[in-house]
């Protein structure tokens, strides 16, 4: 059983460049979140999907966009990297946003120079 | 209302100490009160997880103790060992199964035990 899979588990990015982090469950998690962690600054969340097709802004979503067009995936797309995305950024599932079996993935350390 | 506070944000304990770190909320909505466990260049993962019908609930070196009235609660982790380094997450929601309120994370504690 996989869990929650991310990929790239590290990237380089250059000011301005476009990506889409990838995130994946296997368990069925209706609830699919993004989070950044920085130092000192906790989880944050980004953005978060209460199923397929539904998605809603958390509490730093600006320069992100996330799409779930299936149960099973949550990509989150920045926009025009910017030094103050350089951060290790987590996804979750779960049965529910109220936490029943919140799985994170392994994260994804990004840098933007 | 809506946020859990934690602290300290930092500790560091001796080899075979006890370990405790809190939290407190202000939502006496919430009904699920979970801790996490982050190790380095790992996502945080459950440890350990208590409902307020409880004042206590105990996994091994791990307790938490839970304060209605104080809408506190905290974590306290006995013999404490190098092993058990790792930042330490404290999170609330509106339960277990909610659809309505979502996991709320605390800022986090860096715990490092000295051998």
């Amino acid at each position: 059983n996989a869990g929650v899979t991310q990929t790239p588990k590290f990237q380089v990015l250059k000011t301005g460049q476009s990506m889409t982090l990838q995130c994946a469950q296997d368990m069925n998690h209706e609830y699919m979140s993004w989070y950044r962690q920085d130092p000192g600054m906790g989880l944050r969340l980004i953005h978060y999907s209460v199923g397929a097709g539904i998605t809603d802004q958390g509490e730093v979503p600006n320069g992100y966009n996330v799409s779930r067009s299936t149960t099973e995936d949550f990509p989150l797309r920045l926009l025009s990297a910017a030094p103050s995305q350089t951060s290790v950024y987590f996804c979750a599932s779960s049965y529910s946003p109220g936490g029943g079996g919140y799985t994170f993935g392994s994260g994804t350390r990004l840098t933007v120079v | 209302q809506q946020q859990v506070k934690q602290s300290p944000q930092s500790l560091i304990v001796q080899k075979g100490g006890i370990s405790i770190i809190n939290c407190a909320y202000e939502n006496t909505a919430f009904d699920y009160f979970p801790w996490y466990q982050q190790f380095p260049g790992k996502g945080p993962a459950l440890l350990i997880a208590i409902r307020p019908d409880v004042s206590e609930k105990k996994e091994g070196r791990f307790t938490i103790s839970f304060n209605k009235s104080a809408k506190q609660f905290s974590l306290h982790i006995m013999d404490s060992q190098p092993g058990d380094s790792a930042t330490y997450f404290c999170a609330a929601s509106g339960g277990l199964y909610s659809s309505a309120s979502k996991i709320i994370f605390g800022s986090g504690t860096r715990l490092s035990i000295r051998p």
